[in-house]
């Protein structure tokens, strides 16, 4: 069964301590690892897709990697605005939608 | 640009009581559509997902229905809701021709069953 789990489910950072979080998965021949940012009571926002191993994204203070089993979404000097859940998902082997890891929710104090 | 509206934000409902949830994505034709929902703990669970007008494909047997009766159109309903259908629903789009690429979320509509 395809699947998606992410860790840790809870990460708790003081203004500009640096982290990461981590999504593996184990469906094959992916196509593609999406990341999202989710704030309380509102839907899935996209970040990044990365498709194959080695690829990195960033944005701001942001940056999403890739291996062949798991991808990192690292934060660097994170402020409390990037206080959020962050959830990823891939494409099951068969299927049109995506598949989403529970989600690490980030909480960022100053 | 495209965007993605459900309504309603919020609804309490009895058990037993219908549901209907309504869902349309503007400034793109021939979306493919899909419903999750999200319950705490469990992450997103997708419930139905749709092709076309009136395609509709269910991942999860359930006391929900989907119906797709317009291209950019698409309606979560239950005929008698139970405690167990509480929950934040959401509506996502992707363009069609395309077998993966990322899903765009709507806001959601968070239903609490009484």
């Amino acid at each position: 069964e395809d699947q998606v789990t992410q860790s840790p489910e809870a990460l708790r950072l003081q203004e500009g301590e640096s982290s990461s979080l981590n999504c593996s998965y184990t469906v094959s021949g992916l196509r593609g690892l999406f990341w999202y940012r989710q704030d309380p009571g509102k839907g899935p926002e996209f970040l990044f897709t990365l498709y194959s191993a080695g690829e990195e994204k960033e944005k701001e203070r942001l940056k999403a990697t890739l291996t062949k089993k798991e991808s990192f979404l690292h934060i660097t000097a994170p402020k409390p605005e990037d206080s959020a859940t962050y959830l990823c998902a891939v494409p099951p082997e068969a299927g049109t939608a995506l598949i989403f890891g529970k989600g690490t929710t980030l909480s960022v104090s100053s | 640009s495209q965007t993605i509206h459900q309504w309603p934000a919020t609804l309490v409902q009895p058990v037993g009581s219908p549901l209907s949830l309504e869902c349309t994505v503007e400034g793109t034709s021939n979306p493919n559509l899909y419903w999750y929902r999200q319950a705490a703990g469990r992450g997103l669970q997708l419930l139905f997902y749709s092709v076309g007008i009136g395609q509709i494909s269910s991942e999860v047997p359930q006391n929900l229905s989907a119906s797709r009766p317009q291209d950019r159109q698409f309606i979560l309903s239950s005929k008698k809701l139970l405690l167990s259908d509480s929950g934040f629903y959401l509506c996502a789009w992707r363009v069609r021709r395309e077998d993966t690429g990322e899903l765009f979320f709507g806001e959601g509509s968070r239903l609490t069953v009484l």
